[in-house]
């Protein structure tokens, strides 16, 4: 089975703080993504990659940033948190021959 | 472009009755089309997919979807629910092509299932 594992579950952060959400994927995946999930607005891609050191924007990267330096893991980087990033943010992966995506398990953040 | 409607965003069955959650789509390419659902305070886990095999597609948990390419939808069914179907189900559609094989998904249908 697709593992995909994110650093933590809950998390709680102050304003300005620098934050660091990780995903780890272990099926070799060429692709991963971060989501953020709101109520009413369903998954919005922050960023994506599809290899290593590659990173392509999505819909909402304005705040955020992303590091890919092993193929396994990626980083979705908060330069300095605002309380309107406090979200579900949802990490995947995907390989470049099949379409669906598996999903971590999510990490709730509160920026307070 | 790719787009994804979700039509409800709140549906309540009785336990035992039929579940239908609709999903209607838009694709400029043929598309793959996708079920995920999502427990509370969990990720995403993928229930059923349709990638242009036969069209109606069976997934688990006794779920199924149908493609309508006339119709454009790729409507959930699931012939009786259960306590445990309680989730929030998600519709997505890809085939925008390229490497990144990006999905598109629909804003959610949260299932409520009476006892």
């Amino acid at each position: 089975d697709v593992k995909v594992t994110q650093s933590s579950r809950y998390l709680v952060k102050r304003t300005g703080e620098k934050v660091f959400l990780e995903c780890v994927q272990d099926m070799d995946h060429e692709n991963m993504f971060w989501y953020r999930q709101d109520p009413g607005l369903g998954l919005r891609l922050i960023y994506f990659s599809y290899d290593v050191k590659m990173k392509e924007k999505g819909d909402i990267p304005e705040g955020y940033s992303v590091s890919r330096e092993k193929k396994e893991r990626f980083s979705l980087i908060l330069e300095s948190a605002s309380t309107n990033q406090t979200s579900m943010y949802l990490c995947a992966s995907s390989s470049l021959i099949l379409y669906e995506q598996y999903f971590g398990p999510g990490t709730r953040l509160t920026v307070t | 472009a790719q787009s994804v409607t979700q039509l409800g965003s709140h549906v309540s069955v009785s336990e035992g009755a039929l579940v239908l959650l609709r999903c209607n789509y838009s694709s400029s390419v043929p598309p793959y089309l996708f079920w995920y659902v999502q427990y509370p305070n969990q990720g995403l886990q993928l229930l059923l997919k349709y990638t242009s095999a036969a069209t109606l597609v069976k997934g688990i948990n006794g779920f199924e979807a149908e493609f309508k390419k006339s119709e454009t939808s790729f409507h959930l069914t699931k012939p009786s629910a259960h306590m445990s179907d309680a989730a929030e189900y998600f519709c997505a559609v890809s085939g925008g092509g390229g490497a990144t094989n990006k999905l598109i998904f629909g804003t959610g249908t949260l299932l409520a299932v009476q006892p």
